[in-house]
């Protein structure tokens, strides 16, 4: 069965330093997404990234963040100064479109000290 | 996005089949039901989705009622490995729209 795939599985990073998590999604996918989840709270969404642009994005996804489908495989969210509320479980996502079920990645849990 | 309202949490014992409920009054015309499981430190996995009627897989049942305000996810036979939280989400997504989560339910199987 096809994956999502994260890497790397566990960041710890100084509070305002630049980190990159990275995504593979599926390769017939279409459309992707980050998502996050602060410890014992919802997934919450991120953005959403189609046609090599952001879709949609909410009010978590400020000017701190920034997402890059580089080369048609990767798909990456950047934090730009990492804040210690920014220490989250990130997943990434994708799917065909079409109303079928989305595809996560195991996730990149995030810590920052 | 239509809101969705499930129960926090819910217990049940091996081999007992599971029903978790969602209500979801203002569901839009366009719109489908669909249900995610999610394990500790894990992404949300797609379990199942339907429009209306029944719908079955390898996994669970979805049996959603002629007038769709609300639905049933049916687990047969849950074993102490279904313990995870179930997310019921409501929405048309044929464009690629983003998913919302609340905050699930949150089902326990004991031996």
């Amino acid at each position: 069965e096809p994956e999502v795939t994260q890497t790397p599985s566990h960041q710890v990073t100084q509070m305002g330093q630049e980190v990159i998590l990275r995504c593979v999604p599926i390769s017939n996918h279409l459309y992707f997404y980050w998502y996050r989840q602060i410890l014992g709270q919802k997934v919450e969404f991120l953005v959403s990234f189609y046609n090599n642009e952001i879709s949609e994005k909410s009010e978590i996804f400020d000017d701190q963040f920034s997402v890059e489908r580089p080369d048609g495989s990767n798909f990456t969210l950047k934090i730009r100064s990492t804040k210690l509320e920014d220490s989250a479980m990130y997943f990434c996502a994708s799917t065909t479109g079409g109303n079928v079920g989305y595809t996560f990645g195991s996730g990149t849990r995030l810590t920052v000290v | 996005l239509a809101k969705t309202t499930q129960p926090i949490s819910m217990d049940s014992y091996e081999g007992q089949e599971v029903n978790i409920t969602c209500s979801h009054n203002n569901i839009a015309t366009n719109d489908y039901i669909t249900w995610y499981q999610q394990f500790p430190s894990q992404g949300p996995r797609f379990i199942i989705q339907g429009y209306k009627t029944k719908v079955t897989n390898e996994v669970a049942s979805l049996f959603i009622p002629a007038d769709r305000k609300s639905s049933t996810l049916s687990l047969p036979r849950v074993s102490l490995s279904d313990t995870a939280v179930y997310y019921c989400l409501v929405g048309s997504y044929n464009q690629g729209g983003k998913l919302i989560f609340g905050q699930g339910t949150e089902l326990s199987v004991k031996p």
